[in-house]
């Protein structure tokens, strides 16, 4: 079946530095990509998304590229804030199956001052 | 617009107790998802209602059902709980006009945590 895997977290990082967090998925036909973030006592929260390969989604400095090629979907961010302290989730999305999302486990992050 | 509404937000119930949550999606949404998110198995997709039907179920067992009224309200239902059904449930809600629903954002909620004691 459909499966996304995440690297693994958490991640802790200084406020300016860079943040990458790899997200490769497998499944058959062609799935939209998604990344979603959720903060402490809250649902989700969609960040991006890319719908089709070589497209680039990007929200709030975050950016993430439909890579077909390497079955990829990695989010970057230039410079992390404080406030960008949250779990991050990858997702996708087919339209045979369109209302189930399938996620990674998440990557908790944490920014420090 | 008023986003995807849940309630009642927490819950704390007994094993072998019953269970229904409900999800009030955005209005003008059709489609309705259910997940279940456990920290030893992530988000996982419950069933997906869509004009009042069933249109797509996960792995779970019957224990787990669900229904949507005619105003796309859902409800879920848990019979028979047990300690490994604690969790966060959220529901999300979209668009989905009939045929791809593909490209339709789904609206998250801010979950149900229910505790099975």
């Amino acid at each position: 079946g459909d499966s996304v895997t995440q690297m693994e977290g958490p991640v802790t990082l200084s406020e300016e530095a860079f943040l990458t967090i790899n997200c490769t998925y497998t499944a058959t036909g062609y799935p939209s990509l998604f990344w979603y973030v959720q903060y402490p006592g809250e649902g989700l929260q969609l960040l991006l998304k890319a719908t089709k390969a070589d497209d680039k989604g990007s929200n709030k400095g975050f950016e993430a590229t439909y890579r077909k090629e390497t079955t990829s979907f990695h989010l970057e961010k230039g410079s992390v804030q404080v406030s960008d302290s949250a779990v991050y989730f990858c997702a996708l999305r087919k339209n045979t199956n369109a209302g189930k999302s399938t996620f990674g486990d998440g990557t908790t992050l944490t920014v420090k001052p | 617009k008023a986003g995807v509404t849940q309630t009642p937000r927490y819950l704390i119930k007994t094993r072998g107790q019953q269970v229904t949550l409900s999800c009030s999606p955005i209005s003008g949404h059709r489609s309705v998802s259910w997940y279940q998110q456990t920290p030893g198995q992530g988000l996982q997709f419950l069933f997906e209602y869509f004009s009042e039907t069933q249109r797509n179920k996960g792995n779970f067992p019957g224990r787990f059902s669900g229904r949507q009224f005619s105003n796309s309200r859902s409800e879920m239902n848990v019979s028979t709980l047990e300690l490994g059904d604690s969790a966060l449930y959220l529901c999300a809600s979209s668009l989905a006009t009939s045929g791809s629903s593909y490209y339709n954002e789904q609206f998250f909620g801010p979950g149900t945590r229910l505790t099975v004691l």
